[in-house]
C-alpha cells in the first residue's frame, strides 16, 4: 500500500541499549523528517534529509544517528538510550515545497 | 527564528457551534502553511494545504485562510460535531535554511465538542 510506515509501533528499551526506529515511504519522496513530539515542548525536529545520502541536523539532534541511503528509508538509531529520550517519534515525508508532509503513525518509545 | 503561536490553547464548544481556531507566525518568508488534526494518542492527519500565494482553502466544513503579510492564518470549522474533538496544529513550512525546507509547528489548540 502507498503512504509512510513507522515500525514498530511500539517498543520498550533498557537504557544504555541501541534502539532503531524505521520509517519507510512508498511515493519517492525526497524529503523526510524525524520529529518526537513531547508534553510541553510539542513536535521537536530531530534531523532530516533532502535526499538520499543528504541528511542534517533539527533542533535535537544530541543522541540520535540517522542515514538515509536509499530515498524510501529513513532509519533513526538512538546509540545509547537514555531516560529522557522516552517518548513518540513521528516520521514524516514531502514532496517540493509545495507539497504538504505526510506523518506516519508514530512510534511510541519507552526507554526504562 | 520563526516563532507560530495558536490562540486559544483550549476551547469547548457545543454540537452544532461555528469557530475559529488562530494561527499566528512571526515570519511571512513561507512556502505554504498546513493546518493537521491529532486525536490523543494517534498520529497527525493533514486537513488543508494553503500556498503562500493563495488566501484560502476549503474542504468540506473546514475553511482556512491565510494573510502571509500579517502573519495569520485561521481555521473556521463550521456546524462543529463531537467527532471534531481533537488538537488543531498550524504548521509554516519555512523557506529553506539548511538543505530542506521545515516546518515549524504552532503549540495547538485542543478542542471539545459537547453534546
Amino acid at each position: 500500500d502507498a503512504g509512510i510506515t513507522q515500525s514498530p509501533r511500539y517498543k520498550i528499551t533498557e537504557t544504555g541499549r541501541q534502539v532503531t526506529l524505521m520509517c519507510h515511504q512508498t511515493w519517492s519522496h525526497s524529503y523526510m523528517f524525524w520529529y518526537r513530539q513531547d508534553l510541553g515542548h510539542g513536535l521537536r525536529l530531530i534531523y532530516y534529509s533532502a535526499a538520499a545520502d543528504i541528511t542534517d541536523k533539527g533542533e535535537v539532534p544530541d543522541g540520535y544517528v540517522v542515514s538515509r541511503s536509499k530515498t524510501e528509508n529513513f532509519p533513526l538509531t538512538l546509540e545509547s538510550a537514555t531516560r529522557s529520550q522516552t517518548s513518540v517519534y513521528f516520521c514524516a515525508s514531502s514532496g517540493d515545497t509545495s507539497y504538504g508532509y505526510t506523518f506516519g503513525s508514530g512510534t511510541r518509545l519507552t526507554v526504562v | 527564528k520563526q516563532e507560530v503561536t495558536q490562540i486559544p490553547a483550549a476551547l469547548s464548544v457545543p454540537e452544532g457551534e461555528n469557530l475559529v481556531l488562530n494561527c499566528s507566525f512571526t515570519d511571512s518568508a513561507i512556502y505554504n502553511l498546513q493546518w493537521f488534526r491529532q486525536d490523543p494518542g494517534k498520529g497527525l492527519t493533514s486537513l488543508l494545504l494553503i500556498q503562500s500565494s493563495q488566501r484560502e482553502q476549503t474542504s468540506g466544513r473546514l475553511n482556512a485562510s491565510l494573510d502571509k503579510s500579517s502573519g495569520r492564518s485561521t481555521l473556521y470549522i463550521a456546524a462543529s460535531q463531537p467527532g471534531d474533538s481533537a488538537t488543531y496544529l498550524c504548521a509554516v513550512r519555512l523557506i529553506n535554511t539548511g538543505t530542506a525546507s521545515k516546518l515549524t509547528f504552532g503549540t495547538g489548540t485542543r478542542l471539545q465538542v459537547t453534546l
